[in-house]
């Protein structure tokens, strides 16, 4: 696509329930970041892919947080036993290679009631 | 650990006006890009400007321009003749050469442009 496409836009969860989050990055981009922007803050780093490997994950604020790119191209952040702080709009971006500039998704909203 | 401050909050310019938004950031890489990134309401992030720390000449790019001053490790972004459209959140954002760090991100300048 012409864009990174993120999915659900908006997504309510229950504190205890699971949820996953969806990335589409640009095709043929092989840097993949997620980020975590809380209200009225700058974007946190969460995780790194470079093709299907992650090479990085030093920013996943628990071992609830888990990240895959299993094809290399599509991307799932999925969040188990979501609690109230997890609420936060979830960022995806891609780049052709390291050092690139990224191209951000519009982010999916997770509202943790 | 690298940082990125952007020590102001919120400004607000009137239109057509230029108006300059402040950004230092702490390092000890030679090697680095800096960037202004702007996220509308909408959310999206969008890039801005970009600067290469090799270089010595200031990004600019339309009515964008940096003043990049790589010994006292600032960056500031100005927007001459401003525009309704420019009013957003901006990131000031640090990123080390080799890219797979990922961004490093201020907490943002919310812009207000006044008609």
């Amino acid at each position: 696509g012409a864009g990174v496409s993120q999915s659900p836009r908006y997504k309510v969860a229950k504190r205890g329930q699971d949820v996953a989050l969806r990335c589409d990055p640009i095709s043929g981009h092989v840097s993949l970041f997620w980020y975590q922007q809380a209200l009225g803050q700058g974007p946190e780093f969460l995780t790194y892919f470079q093709n299907e490997a992650q090479l990085d994950k030093s920013g996943l604020p628990s071992d609830r947080f888990f990240a895959e790119r299993p094809e290399g191209s599509v991307s799932t952040l999925k969040i188990q036993r979501t609690q109230q702080e997890d609420s936060a709009v979830y960022l995806c971006a891609s780049s052709l290679r390291p050092a690139n500039v990224l191209t951000f998704g519009a982010g999916s909203r997770l509202t943790v009631l | 650990a690298q940082t990125v401050t952007q020590s102001q909050p919120e400004m607000s310019v009137q239109e057509a006006e230029t108006v300059t938004l402040s950004c230092t950031y702490d390092t000890s890489e030679s090697d680095y890009y800096l960037f202004w990134y702007k996220q509308p309401p909408s959310r999206q992030m969008i890039l801005v400007i970009r600067q290469e720390a090799y270089k010595q000449q200031n990004a600019t790019e339309n009515r964008f321009s940096v003043n990049f001053q790589k010994a006292a490790k600032s960056f500031s972004l100005k927007i001459s003749d401003s525009q309704l459209g420019d009013a957003a959140m901006y990131f000031c954002a640090y990123c080390p050469g080799g890219g797979a760090d990922g961004l490093t991100f201020g907490k943002g300048t919310h812009l207000i442009i006044q008609p």
